[in-house]
């Protein structure tokens, strides 16, 4: 199945500083989302990526999706406490095509804030 | 937006018995729905996909004998683990499906942890 990397696995910063998690595949993807799980929470939905280059932005977050279609970044800009938790990557299980929604996430990147 | 229930939040059963996990999408229909198990500190793993009156479809290495699907309606789905061993002790995640145009969104019920003892 479709597999993706996420790196990296723990990241913490002082608050105000930036912070960026990246995912990487072997194969060209349809799609790329992103969810962010808060401690003891669930998957919140983000974004989807779809368009080859696409860059989205939601306040102070970057969402990139690579020219191949193989890589996609998250970027939060001068980082507060509430961004914590745990952001995962997801892309669709059956390689490259149309997602019929079966995900495979990535395994995520736990982000801590320090005041 | 789309929100998702699952019932029990917590529960914790002993060794040997069965535990019935729901799943509702409360305000829009899921033809689909999934089951997901997370781990501490480990990402979400893929049990099964549900789909409402068919069969579920469980991921290579999932017992489906053990992890019982039953997606009845269009709002509910649910999970029963049969005769549950500690190693079964796991955060349990359900989502259920939308689709707007040719893009899918899946909306995450709050999960329920299962302790067995």
């Amino acid at each position: 199945g479709q597999q993706v990397m996420q790196i990296p696995q723990y990241q913490h910063v002082q608050e105000g500083e930036d912070f960026t998690t990246y995912c990487n595949s072997s194969t060209t993807l349809s799609n790329i989302q992103w969810y962010k799980q808060r401690p003891g929470g669930h998957p919140v939905f983000l974004i989807q990526l779809v368009k080859s280059g696409e860059v989205k932005k939601q306040k102070r977050l970057t969402f990139q999706f690579g020219e191949a279609k193989k890589n996609s970044s998250l970027h939060i800009t001068a980082t507060q406490t509430t961004d914590v938790g745990t952001y995962f990557c997801a892309v669709p299980s059956n390689a490259g095509g149309t997602s019929y929604g079966k995900l495979t996430f990535g395994q995520g990147t736990i982000l801590t804030v320090h005041p | 937006g789309a929100v998702v229930s699952q019932h029990p939040s917590r529960v914790i059963c002993k060794s040997g018995t069965s535990v019935k996990i729901e799943c509702r999408s409360l305000d829009f229909q899921a033809t689909t729905m999934f089951w997901y198990r997370q781990f501490p500190k480990q990402s979400l793993m893929l049990m099964a996909t549900s789909n409402e009156g068919s069969k579920a479809t469980y991921e290579q290495g999932v017992e489906k004998d053990k992890f019982l699907i039953n997606h009845a309606s269009l709002t509910l789905s649910t999970l029963t683990v049969t005769s549950a061993h500690p190693e079964d002790s796991s955060f349990y995640i359900c989502s259920a499906m939308t689709r707007t145009g040719s893009s899918y969104e899946q909306y995450f019920g709050p999960g329920t942890r299962l302790t067995v003892t």
